[in-house]
């Protein structure tokens, strides 16, 4: 079966210090990738998203980046943390093609300082 | 761009029945989804519905769709208070995105 991990689960930052959240994904071959942030209280905020290695797609301008080094590994980083990137980071695959399901990850509270 | 509305909280009485509804503005025709998150997870898949239906039925769950009026509901029958959490709707925003919903915060009262 797939299972989707993240990590680190809580992370604690100072503002201007660099950030990399990882995610992979076991079970499965080409899933689609997603990085979406949660703020305290509010939907889901689509970040990025990556159909294949390499393929990044940004979906609002920000401080932050995305990478795809490995098939089933996706990287959310920044150079210099700001206090708006505080909130709960949510990793997501789903199934190649269009439209289907995305599963999740457990998430990563995000505190900046 | 497509733009999903639910109300922000629904209390319920153990043991009644919860509607929560979702509107939206455009959607193609594929899946459309119900999500749950408990405090401080993720989002755990609950249930769908293809476009060409009307009523989906999943044991305590029913999602009802109505494509004319563009709203989506799940119903949860006897409702517990392990269902209480947020629930978030989830539409198609383009071939590989979904757009969600804003999120229910359903609290079950003993």
């Amino acid at each position: 079966s797939q299972t989707i991990h993240q990590w680190p689960a809580t992370l604690v930052q100072p503002v201007g210090s660099p950030l990399s959240l990882e995610c992979t994904v076991e079970g499965t071959s080409n899933p689609n990738l997603y990085w979406y942030r949660q703020a305290a209280g509010r939907g889901l905020q689509l970040l990025f998203y990556s159909v294949g290695i390499g393929q990044i797609s940004s979906e609002v301008p920000q401080n932050l980046s995305a990478s795809r080094p490995q098939d089933r590994q996706f990287i959310l980083s920044s150079k210099k943390l700001l206090l708006s990137d505080s909130g709960f980071y949510l990793c997501a695959w789903s199934g190649t093609g269009g439209n289907q399901p995305q599963h999740f990850g457990d998430g990563t509270r995000l505190s900046i300082l | 761009g497509e733009d999903v509305e639910q109300s922000l909280f629904l209390s319920v009485r153990e043991g009644d029945s919860s509607v929560i509804n979702c509107t939206y503005t455009d959607s193609s025709s594929t899946y459309l989804y119900w999500y749950k998150q408990e405090p401080g997870a993720g989002l755990q898949l609950l249930t769908y519905i293809f476009s060409n239906m009307d009523m989906k039925q999943d044991q305590r769950l029913t999602v009802l769709l109505n494509k004319k009026d563009k709203h989506l509901s799940l119903r949860i029958a006897d409702t517990q208070t392990g269902d209480s959490a947020i629930y978030f709707c989830a539409v198609p925003g383009g071939t590989y995105k979904y757009i969600f919903g804003t999120g229910t915060r359903l609290k079950v009262l003993a």
